[in-house]
């Protein structure tokens, strides 16, 4: 079964850090880019981050620019996202979701939207 | 990075269409042909229904087409049934690399 399923979340302190995982099934996950999207309570979707399939490359939204660092490990099938100096407007519901890709000239290209998400696992941050 | 632009909300009548707008700049919208667009039932996960402006994945109705022009694309839904109540986002690459979203459309079947 193809899926995507996210844990790590829960209650923390504000300047505090969290590490979320999203665990990959059914498919080849290292072949893969990967994104982190987020969603606030009652609000709109929020892009985080995308890692390459190799984890070489990685892009952060401004918002957690050298707070959050996304990383992978192929071997486990699993993507992470360790959140650090955590703040109250990071508070939402984190959803790991996958990029399509083609294979051009044998280098893979991302194709830009996302088309597997997971189910999502909520982050709060509050004293 | 500046969300783009959607409309709060867009109803209609069953059977009807209804189009929302999503506007961004040339450095998203107008500059790739990356545009999506995403509908999320309460409590649900986003679901893909369009994406690169105007193609439709496997299993979704062609009732749902996607179009673009300039900095501003739009979904159109038509012959509108009541399981198309949702929120909808679009979505777009853009220069820096990233991605960006709409603030997300209510729609509402009357």
């Amino acid at each position: 079964q193809v899926q995507l399923v996210e844990s790590g979340g829960g209650v923390v302190q504000p300047g505090r850090s969290l590490r979320l995982s999203c665990a990959a099934s059914g498919f080849t996950f290292s072949n893969f880019p990967m994104h982190w999207v987020r969603q606030a309570p009652g609000k709109g979707l929020d892009w985080v981050t995308i890692i390459s399939y190799d984890g070489n490359n990685k892009y952060y939204a401004d918002s957690v620019k050298g707070r959050f660092t996304v990383s992978r490990d192929n071997s486990k099938n699993t993507l992470y996202l360790q959140m650090n100096s955590l703040r109250a407007e990071d508070t939402a519901l984190y959803y790991c979701a996958r990029a399509p890709f083609r294979m051009i000239r044998g280098v893979i290209t991302i194709i830009h939207h996302f088309d597997l998400w997971g189910q999502g696992t909520l982050v709060t941050v509050s004293s | 990075q500046s969300a783009l632009t959607q409309p709060a909300s867009v109803s209609g009548s069953p059977g009807q269409s209804i189009t929302i707008s999503c506007t961004g700049t040339s450095s998203d919208v107008g500059g790739y042909d990356s545009v999506s667009w995403y509908h999320q039932h309460p409590g649900k996960a986003p679901k893909l229904m369009i994406y690169d402006v105007s193609n439709r994945p496997s299993g979704v109705s062609n009732r749902f087409s996607g179009s673009k022009s300039g900095n501003t694309a739009s979904l159109t839904i038509s012959g509108l049934q009541a399981e198309d109540e949702a929120d909808y986002y679009c979505s777009s690459y853009t220069s820096r690399s990233t991605l960006v979203f709409g603030g997300g459309t209510k729609v509402t079947v009357l």
